[in-house]
């Protein structure tokens, strides 16, 4: 079975500080795909990246990184400089593809303060 | 590119009324949607997987008789809650398969009061 656990549920940080979002998962399967998504207070679900199992390189977006690591079955997401605008509930999931039923996690919810 | 659209996105209905919530995707088609449930501060429940055609997938413990899914369109998908009730009250969101299929983008949900 697949499962997506996001430790974390509420983070408070001041704002400037970096936060790191832990996503670990588990799943038999070899080819898969991680995702992570940001739910504002509006609502709406927000794609930031995916990931697929075969590619372990890490990615940096602007403030934003993602460490990949299968040996650890871990896709943590780490916020450099936070910004008030971060604050938002994350959503780290698993799935085979677009077309596939994503796993997510219970998500973690940052609050990022002035 | 990529953008999923939700109408409406809030509706306030009575009990035993039904209300039907659309999903399109509207620069691109989508031959596979999703459908959503998410409760205040839980995660996202999936409902059903929508394939354009043919009947919709439901989860265990959804009732497809109470959430009618038609996925008439490579562009639109349609929850239908029918007789609802205030149980039935939930934020709704559908997403679609993007164009090379790797990737759910998602719709910007429906507030759903049933009271």
């Amino acid at each position: 079975a697949q499962k997506v656990t996001q430790a974390q549920t509420e983070i408070s940080v001041v704002e400037k500080e970096d936060v790191t979002l832990d996503c670990v998962y588990e799943t038999r399967d070899t080819t898969y795909y991680l995702f992570w998504y940001k739910q504002p207070p509006s609502g709406e679900l927000v794609f930031l990246i995916r990931r697929n199992s075969f590619d372990e390189q890490n990615e940096i977006s602007g403030r934003y990184s993602w460490n990949f690591q299968k040996s650890t079955s871990s896709f943590n997401f780490t916020i450099t400089a936070s910004q008030v605008v971060d604050s938002a509930v994350y959503f780290c999931a698993l799935g085979q593809g677009g077309s596939e039923k994503l796993v997510f996690g219970k998500g973690t919810k940052l609050t990022v303060n002035p | 590119g990529a953008v999923v659209s939700q109408h409406p996105s809030w509706v306030i209905c009575k009990s035993g009324t039904s209300v039907k919530i659309e999903c399109r995707s509207l620069d691109f088609q989508a031959t596979t949607m999703f459908w959503y449930r998410q409760f205040p501060k839980q995660s996202l429940m999936l409902m059903a997987t929508s394939n354009e055609g043919s009947k919709a997938t439901y989860e265990q413990g959804v009732e497809k008789d109470k959430f009618l899914i038609n996925h008439a369109s490579l562009t639109l998908s349609t929850l239908t809650v029918t007789s609802a009730h205030p149980e039935d009250s939930s934020f709704y969101i559908c997403s679609a398969a993007g164009p090379r299929g790797e990737t759910q983008y998602f719709g910007p949900g429906t507030r759903l009061l049933v009271l």
